[in-house]
């Protein structure tokens, strides 16, 4: 089984300010992970996955997340947040293995980031 | 391409009666999901589709729940009869291989009076 941890509900950080939304996971295989970024009643945007390679990724809007296979961690950060980032984002783990099971998507439960003006 | 496109937007339906929503993936996905998400629950996945196949439907809460994909550009999950509980939002989302990203619709919110 494969699981995803997003321990914090929520965040708050002054805009301008380093942002770190953290993500721990769990899967059999080796792991392909994902952030997603949700604005209020819309879907799910993509930001940035992890499959293989270099253990920092580089996505939209600036973002970018560091893979950790010891601490079986995916975190999100940037370096300088700002209020338009406000918004829900949610971690996912795919197992990379081969196999119909491989195509699902576990995801966590969200954080509310919230960027104070 | 105009991404996932999912139908109707918002529909507020009485209890009992049955309740219809369409999912149109992008062009040469070969896989579907059907997400429901609620503030307690977060993020569940119902079911999913390879090939238009069901692989997993072990999501889907109860028998009142179905789903269909009678191709590779079309899907419907159905809930009949409603309940208010079932009030959630609704996202289809497909994608092409494994490594690749989910592309989600706008959702179907649903409310159930």
């Amino acid at each position: 089984a494969q699981s995803v941890a997003q321990p914090e509900d929520q965040v708050n950080v002054a805009e301008g300010n380093p942002l770190t939304v953290k993500c721990t996971y769990s899967v059999s295989g080796n792991p392909y992970l994902f952030w997603y970024v949700q604005y209020p009643n819309r879907g799910l945007q993509f930001l940035l996955k992890y499959i293989t390679g270099d253990n920092l990724v580089k996505g939209s809007y600036g973002f970018e997340a560091e893979f950790n296979k010891s601490q079986t961690s995916f975190h999100l950060k940037k370096p300088s947040a700002l209020v338009s980032d406000s918004a829900l984002y949610f971690c996912a783990v795919r197992d990379g293995g081969s196999g119909a099971g491989s195509y699902q998507l576990t995801f966590g439960k969200g954080t509310k980031l919230s960027v104070i003006p | 391409d105009a991404g996932v496109i999912q139908s109707p937007r918002h529909e507020v339906t009485e209890m009992g009666q049955e309740v219809t929503l369409r999912c149109k993936p992008i062009s040469g996905h070969n896989s579907l999901f059907w997400y429901r998400q609620t503030m307690m629950r977060g993020l569940e996945l119902l079911i999913y589709f390879n090939n238009n196949v069901p692989i997993d439907d072990s999501g889907m809460p109860e028998d009142r729940f179905s789903a269909k994909m009678p191709n590779a550009s079309f899907s419907t999950l159905k809930i009949q009869p409603s309940e208010p509980r079932d009030s959630a939002v609704y996202f289809c989302a497909s994608s092409l291989v494994p490594a690749s990203s989910y592309t989600f619709g706008s959702g179907t919110r649903l409310t159930v009076v």
